[in-house]
């Protein structure tokens, strides 16, 4: 089974703290994503890899940044966390494949985020 | 730009009445679409998806889904509901990002109550 791992689901953290989010995937994907999920807004892409050390930004980037250094892992960065960003993040991976072909994303189990 | 919109915020149908969840895409080249489901507390399950062929796409769970290029639309339905499909169901469109389908866009999602 294709698996994506966060590294964890809750997580509290204070205004002003650099805040690292985790996500591991087992099935040697190229593109991971970062999302935000907040109420009434649905699922927003935040940044997106398609491979090591290869970074986009999506739709809301401003205050986060990414880092991947390695294939399986997809860490996302807030520099100085405030009550905004407070969220469920959802990691998500998807392997490259050639135009047409079938394919899907496969999402870890979402971390929620409070900032306080 | 590309998007994905789900008109109904909130649906509540009776137990063993049909479902169907609207999603209009909108986006210029032939799309890539899906639908997710989320229970509560849990991450994004695909429960359907369409990359060519027939339009009538056959998921999990009983559901199933109808691509028509002409309305731009790929709604959800399921002729007999279950209270256990009391969940949040996201409709995506996948996009081709460097010569393959990895980005996925969301819709703000349908929550759906189901009545006994």
């Amino acid at each position: 089974d294709v698996k994506v791992t966060q590294s964890s689901r809750y997580l509290v953290k204070r205004t002003g703290e650099k805040v690292f989010l985790e996500c591991v995937q087992d099935m040697d994907h190229e593109n991971m994503f970062w999302y935000r999920q907040d109420p009434g807004l649905g699922l927003r892409l935040i940044y997106f890899s398609y491979d090591v050390k290869m970074k986009e930004k999506g739709d809301i980037p401003e205050g986060y940044s990414v880092s991947r250094e390695k294939k399986e892992r997809f860490s996302l960065i807030l520099e100085s966390a405030s009550t905004n960003q407070t969220s469920m993040y959802l990691c998500a991976s998807t392997p490259t494949v050639a135009t047409g072909r079938d394919t899907e994303a496969f999402f870890g189990q979402g971390t929620r985020l409070t900032v306080v | 730009a590309q998007s994905v919109t789900q008109p109904d915020i909130h649906i509540t149908v009776s137990e063993g009445a049909s479902l169907e969840l609207r999603c209009n895409y909108s986006y210029g080249a032939t799309p890539y679409l899906f639908w997710y489901v989320q229970s509560p507390g849990q991450g994004l399950q695909l429960l359907l998806k369409y990359f060519s062929g027939d339009t009538l796409v056959q998921g999990i769970k009983g559901f199933e889904a109808e691509f028509k290029r002409s309305q731009s639309s790929f709604n959800l339905r399921k002729p007999s509901v279950h209270w256990s499909d009391a969940a949040e169901y996201f409709c995506a469109v996948g996009l081709n990002y460097g010569g393959a389908t990895n980005k996925l866009i969301f819709g703000t999602g349908t929550l759906l109550a189901v009545q006994p």
